[in-house]
């Protein structure tokens, strides 16, 4: 069984600039959510993708957004680069949507912007 | 969402028992009670999950006081390997994936 992977590992990016982050989900799990964490932070939720829809956001910006694939694996894409997103960018797959009890993190990006 | 308080910074002996508290005060009937935790340079790793009763798995045990206002995450034998960042979070049941991570508790361990 695969587990969560994410890519690339790290990344440095420029103010401004444009960023797509990848995610493949464990075998099976057709949830996708993704998490932003700061430094000294616990993880904030970004949004949340089941069976290729959007089906939750948390408090971030539009420029801010997803896709899930008919696999689904997910991206994250933030537009309109700034110094505060960098952080952490974790994605976090599960079964069932609003049953899943158990989600299963990868390692994560660290996105440092410039 | 229901808040969780957890202190700041546990530490603990190896080989001894650990017992992770977390206050939420406001928890609805429907929270879930979940705790995750995070190693250095790692994502966060599910470690337990209840509602009312106590519960246990080969990771650890949640025992939850009866009006649900508290928790306890138990480890029975702590190894250096559970040195973490532990988390407790509530999650309404019926609601979407969405977990809301506060500062957590972070465990260190001694040999």
């Amino acid at each position: 069984e695969t587990g969560v992977t994410q890519s690339p590992t790290h990344l440095i990016k420029t103010r401004g600039q444009q960023v797509t982050l990848r995610c493949s989900s464990q075998s099976g799990h057709n949830t996708v959510s993704w998490y932003q964490q700061a430094l000294g932070q616990g993880p904030q939720f970004i949004f949340q993708y089941y069976r290729e829809e959007e089906n939750g956001r948390g408090n971030f910006p539009p420029r801010f957004s997803g896709l899930q694939f008919p696999n689904y694996s997910s991206e994250l894409n933030v537009n309109a680069l700034e110094l505060d997103d960098s952080a952490l960018y974790l994605c976090a797959s599960s079964l069932g949507g609003a049953q899943s009890y158990e989600q299963y993190f990868g390692p994560g990006t660290r996105l440092t912007v410039t | 969402d229901a808040k969780t308080t957890q202190p700041n910074s546990m530490e603990s002996n190896e080989e001894e028992p650990v017992h992770l508290p977390c206050n939420h005060s406001t928890i609805s009937g429907t929270d879930y009670i979940h705790w995750y935790r995070q190693l250095p340079s790692q994502g966060p790793e599910y470690v337990i999950h209840g509602l009312t009763s106590n519960v246990n798995n080969r990771m650890a045990s949640l025992a939850i006081a009866e009006d649900r206002k508290s928790s306890t995450l138990i480890l029975h034998r702590a190894t250096l390997r559970d040195a973490a960042v532990y988390y407790c979070i509530l999650r309404l049941g019926t609601s979407y994936g969405k977990l809301t991570f506060g500062q957590g508790t972070i465990l260190t361990v001694h040999p």
